[in-house]
């Protein structure tokens, strides 16, 4: 079964500290591995995505496949980061379907 | 703005009673998502169609259906209403390689919000 673990429900953070939210997938076949985020009172959007190896707002994620691992670091947060984050595998045998975790709440406080 | 964009904003409708969610995808998607997102469960897929026809299928029960229409719009109705189907359904749409099997990045609407009393 896909499954996605975001083990941490809330994080906090001050501003200009390094942040990094976890993720660990198990996962039928070889994933494309996603981030989303929802900023307040906003419609979930891409973060990143892994296969296209882009920094997003200063965020990268490594794929640490023997781990099954996608966290998401960012060596600076900025209060404009505070929202909701989902790691989000996709592919293999569920085909374009996103698999959503429970997501974190980051909080960069000033 | 993404281009996704679904109607209506919220909906209260009572126990036993059915409704219709509307998406309209971003222009040239030709790929639709619908996702249910509620407090127990979180974020959760419902169904995918690519084209007109059903691509996949999630956790979707029996008494909820979808379609797409030619003009790629599409509609979740939901029948037979249960407090417990009170939720954030948000819609989502793409431009999928390979006849919607491969995943690409989803756009998402901004959802309806059902409330069943």
């Amino acid at each position: 079964a896909q499954r996605v673990t975001q083990p941490e429900k809330l994080l906090s953070v001050f501003k200009g500290a390094p942040v990094e939210l976890k993720c660990n997938y198990s996962y039928s076949g070889s994933p494309e591995l996603f981030w989303y985020v929802q900023y307040s009172r906003q419609r979930l959007q891409l973060l990143l995505r892994h296969i296209s190896r882009e920094s997003i707002k200063g965020f990268t994620a490594d794929l640490n496949k023997g781990e099954t691992s996608f966290h998401l670091k960012k060596p600076f947060a900025q209060e404009e980061d505070s929202a909701m984050y989902y790691c989000v595998p996709a592919g293999g045998t569920s085909y374009g379907k996103l698999t959503f975790g429970q997501g974190t709440i980051l909080t960069v406080h000033p | 703005d993404s281009g996704v964009t679904q109607t209506p904003k919220h909906l209260i409708t009572a126990t036993g009673q059915r409704v219709t969610l509307r998406c309209s995808p971003r222009s040239g998607d030709l790929s639709v998502y619908w996702y249910q997102q509620s407090l127990d469960q979180g974020l959760q897929f419902l169904i995918q169609y690519y084209n007109g026809e059903e691509r996949a299928k999630g956790n979707i029960l029996e008494r909820f259906s979808a379609q797409q229409f030619p003009d790629l719009h599409s509609e979740l109705n939901l029948s037979s209403l249960e407090l417990g189907d009170s939720a954030l359904y948000f819609c989502a749409s793409s431009s999928p390689r390979d006849r919607g099997l491969v995943p690409h990045t989803q756009y998402f609407g901004p959802g309806t919000r059902l409330t069943v009393l």
